[in-house]
């Protein structure tokens, strides 16, 4: 069964250091996302991204995070200039399609464990 | 924003025991997913619900999608020691857009 893959599994940096977590979504599917999960806490929407532009985005999304699809089968996930209260772990999740029921479901990766020093 | 508050925070039952949590919002929506989490995993999605009213099955597990449309709850029958993780129910405006997820219910199923 095709499942969203990401890499790396764990992921240790210094504070100020920039990361990039890389996914590698199902190979038919047109949306993608990013969430988050601080330790303990509940998965937090992060930004959409479709047809090569965010779509939609939290306010956790700030002017550190960006994301990519650099070709036809990575989408990345920068933070330019780590916090310590960036630790979390990074899921990303695509779908096939939006607003189509049954083609709509959001598969999730087993994320990145982020920890910044 | 919209609150969505999910109960009951932890669960600790024997095998084979049948499991109720729920999960309500202060606005109306028009999706409600269930999704499970094991240790160290990513969600996997367990039931989506589409229409207020709603009843889905998934094996041992139930799911309804409240008629208000601000509530939806989980049922589990017959657990077994496989069950144990964490329980998300997640809300979604239109279907396949953000999911806002509730705070999830541990479940701890004793042999």
């Amino acid at each position: 069964e095709p499942e969203v893959t990401q890499t790396p599994s764990h992921q240790v940096t210094q504070m100020g250091q920039e990361v990039i977590l890389r996914c590698v979504p199902i190979s038919n599917h047109l949306y993608f996302y990013w969430y988050r999960q601080i330790l303990g806490q509940k998965v937090e929407f992060l930004v959409s991204f479709y047809n090569n532009e965010i779509s939609e985005k939290s306010e956790i999304f700030d002017d550190q995070f960006s994301v990519e699809r650099p070709d036809g089968s990575n989408f990345t996930l920068k933070i330019r200039s780590t916090k310590l209260e960036d630790s979390a772990m990074y899921f990303c999740a695509s779908s096939e399609a939006r607003g189509v029921r049954g083609t709509d479901t959001q598969y999730f990766g087993p994320g990145t464990r982020l920890t910044v020093l | 924003g919209q609150q969505l508050n999910q109960s009951p925070q932890s669960m600790f039952i024997q095998e084979g025991e049948d499991v109720s949590m729920n999960c309500t919002s202060s606005s109306i929506f028009n999706t409600w997913l269930w999704y499970k989490q094991d240790p160290g995993e990513g969600p996997v999605l367990l039931i989506a619900l589409y229409k207020a009213g709603e009843l889905t099955s998934n094996g041992r597990l139930t799911a309804q999608f409240g008629i208000t449309r601000k509530d939806s709850f989980l049922n589990i029958s017959a657990s077994i020691p496989s069950d144990v993780g964490i329980y998300f129910c997640a809300l979604a405006e239109t279907s396949g857009s953000r999911l806002t997820f509730g705070e999830g219910t541990q479940l701890t199923v004793n042999p």
